[in-house]
């Protein structure tokens, strides 16, 4: 069975500009979540989608936005990009998601950005 | 909310020596505990996971130890292999409706040869 898919894996960006990330789920798993990895502020948690609903997001910007297809692939979109923004982007993906779920989370290899 | 404290940042061992990396959690009601390997340049892989109604679990060198009364759980490696030097990364998920992971800072461990 296939890992989890991020596309592209690397970007560069300059500032004002926007970005969109792309997430294909192993296959059979309905929930995507996707976090920011940086170096100071280490693995920090976006949103979390499940049948293409948005279930729980994390303290983040407006500017960061996400949606979730019918096929489970998910995509973010970061607007108006800044330096700070700059990070390894990763997605995880799992077979379901219940109140008080303790599914195992499977991590893709990311996708980092550099904003300029 | 849920905070993850992990320590040590920094781990250097021998090779066949033994590596424990401990956290820490604050929010009683997390009920799932994963540790993740991250190598340079990869995304977290998934190496153990503890639910909250075990208290240890191993797999082959590596094992996880959970005390839900002090909540703290431990990552143990035995025999550790050059090629276990990754970072290392614990994780908690609280027990309400809320799916997402909270991560500890990471653990850069170094076996040396």
């Amino acid at each position: 069975k296939a890992g989890v898919t991020q596309t592209p894996r690397y970007l560069i960006k300059t500032r004002g500009q926007q970005v969109t990330l792309s997430c294909s789920p192993i296959s059979g798993h309905r929930s995507v979540s996707w976090y920011q990895q940086t170096p100071g502020q280490g693995l920090q948690f976006l949103f979390e989608y499940f049948s293409e609903t948005q279930r729980n997001k994390g303290n983040f910007p407006g500017r960061f936005s996400g949606r979730q297809f019918s096929n489970s692939r998910s995509e973010m979109n970061v607007s108006t990009l800044e330096l700070g923004d700059s990070a390894l982007y990763l997605c995880a993906s799992s077979q379901l998601r219940g109140r008080g779920s303790q599914e195992t989370q499977y991590f893709g290899p990311g996708t980092r950005l550099l904003v300029l | 909310g849920e905070n993850v404290e992990q320590h040590p940042s920094t781990l250097s061992v021998q090779e066949g020596d033994s590596a424990v990396i401990k956290c820490t959690y604050s929010d009683s009601a997390s009920n799932y505990f994963p540790w993740y390997k991250q190598e340079l340049g990869k995304g977290p892989q998934l190496i153990i996971d503890i639910r909250s109604n075990v208290g240890e679990k191993k797999d082959q060198r590596i094992a996880v130890t959970l005390n839900k009364t002090a909540k703290h759980f431990s990552l143990h490696i035995t025999e550790t292999q050059p090629e276990d030097s990754a970072v290392y990364f614990c994780a908690a998920r609280g027990g309400g409706s809320q799916g997402n992971l909270i991560f500890g800072k990471g653990t850069k461990l170094s076996v040396k040869p």
